[in-house]
């Protein structure tokens, strides 16, 4: 089955700088990559998610980045503030909107220093 | 708010016993999702049903099980339960090939 991998576990950024979270997949089938927020308590939340026929996709301060090739995907903030402080997971599943179920990352918890 | 519903909020029960959780996608959604989220093993994806009909199993337990009803909602039953299975349990919903929304979760405790 797939394995998702991310890194870093816990990352803390400086207010205004910029954020990259990475993962590695493991199942070159997969086409489908979907990331989420979660903040404490809450329901995770869709940010952005990319399909495996693009390369990169940006809306506003986020971006991601997709490399089929060596099975990797990122997730970049710029310009980060204290309300992005969550906890970050990426996905992966080989069927888009992941019928099959999507297979998380471990998770990132980003923290904005003021 | 995602429009995806659970019941109930917490559940507090005892090793042994048994529950139902239960799930509601959003209008016009025809797939419903159950994830397990829990400390030691991270987001996983337990089972999916479309429209009343079993899609793809993760890594759901034999003691657990599910259905989805013809109004859609969904249940998933937790019998002889263990400390081990105390987590969130979300359920989350798409149309077709779109984005999951996820519900608010039940948190499960086990005593």
């Amino acid at each position: 089955g797939e394995n998702v991998e991310q890194h870093p576990s816990t990352l803390s950024v400086q207010e205004g700088d910029s954020a990259v979270i990475k993962c590695t997949y493991s199942d070159s089938a997969s086409n489908y990559f979907p990331w989420y927020k979660q903040e404490l308590g809450k329901r995770p939340q869709l940010i952005i998610d990319i399909r495996s026929n693009v390369g990169e996709k940006k809306d506003q301060r986020i971006a991601v980045t997709l490399n089929k090739t060596a099975k990797h995907f990122s997730l970049h903030i710029t310009e980060t503030q204290p309300e992005d402080s969550a906890v970050y997971f990426c996905a992966a599943s080989y069927s888009g909107g992941g019928a099959d179920g999507l297979t998380f990352g471990k998770g990132t918890h980003l923290i904005i220093q003021p | 708010d995602s429009g995806v519903t659970q019941t109930p909020k917490h559940l507090i029960t005892a090793t042994g016993q048994r529950v139902t959780l239960r799930c509601s996608p959003r209008s016009g959604d025809l797939s419903v999702y159950w994830y397990q989220q829990s400390l030691d093993q991270g987001l996983q994806f337990l089972i999916h049903y479309y429209n009343g009909e079993e899609r793809a199993k993760g890594n759901i337990l034999e003691r657990f099980s599910a259905q989805q009803f013809p109004d859609l909602h969904s249940e998933l039953n937790l019998s002889s339960l263990e400390l081990g299975d105390s987590a969130l349990y979300f359920c989350a919903s798409n149309y077709r090939h779109n984005e999951q929304f996820f519900g608010p979760g039940t948190r499960l405790t086990v005593l």
